[in-house]
C-alpha cells in the first residue's frame, strides 16, 4: 500500500530556509516521481515542483525556480524539498504527492498524497 | 501557463441532488490531461478523475468527468453527505496548474 510520510511542522523567520521530507513506502521511489504542492491558508492548491523517479529529472514551476531545491535519497526512499529565502506568504501546508504514472517523463496527475507539513513563516 | 477557471465558486445544494462543476482552460489542454480532486477540511486531496474521464482507483461511479479542449466538467450524480467538499481541477498537459476550486456546501 502506497504511503507518503512527511516531516513535522516548522516555524521559520523570514529569510530563512526550510527543508521538508517525504518518505515513500509501499513502492520504490525510482519508478514514480514525487511532486510538491502547497496550500496557503484559505487559498487553493499550487503546484511547485516535480522530481522523476528514475533519473531525477526535475521541473520547477516558474514562480519557484531558484528558490526551491528537490533532492532524492534512493536508499531511504525519501525526497526532500528545500525552500529558501522564506517570506510570510510562504506560510502554507506543503504536500508531497506521487505522480500517478510510472516512469513518467514529466509531472502528470497525483494519485497519492502525504499528510501535509505546516510551515509558518513569522518574525 | 495554462490558467484554469472553475465555476461557480460555491454551490449550495441538498443531499440527493445532481451537481455539475465546470473547469475552463485559457488554452487547449492536450490529450485531455485534466484531473479532478476532492479536498475536505483537515485531509489531503483525493484524486477522483484523470485523463478527463477516467475514475481513479476506488472512486465510486457517482463521480464522472467529461470534456476536451478547453471545457471540462465533473458531475456527481447524487450528492451524499460525504461529498460536501472543495473540488479542484488540474491540467497536466503542460507544467501543472490548478483551478481556484469550487466549494460544494450543504444548503
Amino acid at each position: 500500500q502506497v504511503h507518503l510520510e512527511q516531516s513535522g511542522p516548522e516555524v521559520k523567520r523570514p529569510g530563512a530556509s526550510v527543508k521538508v521530507s517525504c518518505k515513500a513506502s509501499g513502492y520504490t521511489l525510482n519508478r514514480y516521481g514525487i511532486n510538491w504542492v502547497r496550500q496557503a491558508p484559505g487559498q487553493g492548491l499550487e503546484w511547485m515542483a516535480w522530481v522523476s523517479g528514475i533519473n531525477e529529472n526535475i521541473e520547477y514551476a516558474p514562480k519557484f525556480q531558484g528558490r526551491v531545491t528537490l533532492t532524492t535519497d534512493i536508499l531511504t526512499n525519501t525526497v526532500y524539498m528545500e525552500l529558501k529565502r522564506l517570506r510570510s506568504d510562504d506560510t502554507a501546508l506543503y504536500y508531497c504527492a506521487r505522480t500517478g504514472v510510472a516512469v513518467a517523463p514529466r509531472p502528470y496527475y497525483f494519485d497519492s498524497w502525504g499528510q501535509g507539513t505546516l510551515v509558518i513563516v513569522s518574525s | 501557463e495554462i490558467v484554469l477557471t472553475q465555476s461557480p465558486d460555491t454551490l449550495s445544494l441538498s443531499p440527493g441532488e445532481r451537481v455539475t462543476l465546470s473547469c475552463r482552460a485559457s488554452q487547449s489542454v492536450s490529450a485531455r490531461y485534466l484531473a479532478w480532486y476532492q479536498v475536505k477540511p483537515g485531509q489531503a486531496p483525493r484524486l477522483l478523475i484523470h485523463g478527463a474521464s477516467s475514475r481513479a482507483t476506488g472512486i465510486p461511479d457517482k463521480f464522472s468527468g467529461s470534456g476536451s479542449g478547453t471545457d471540462f466538467t465533473l458531475t456527481i450524480s447524487r450528492l451524499e453527505p460525504e461529498d460536501f467538499a472543495v473540488y479542484y481541477c488540474q491540467q497536466y498537459g503542460t507544467s501543472p496548474t490548478f483551478g481556484q476550486g469550487t466549494k460544494v456546501e450543504i444548503k
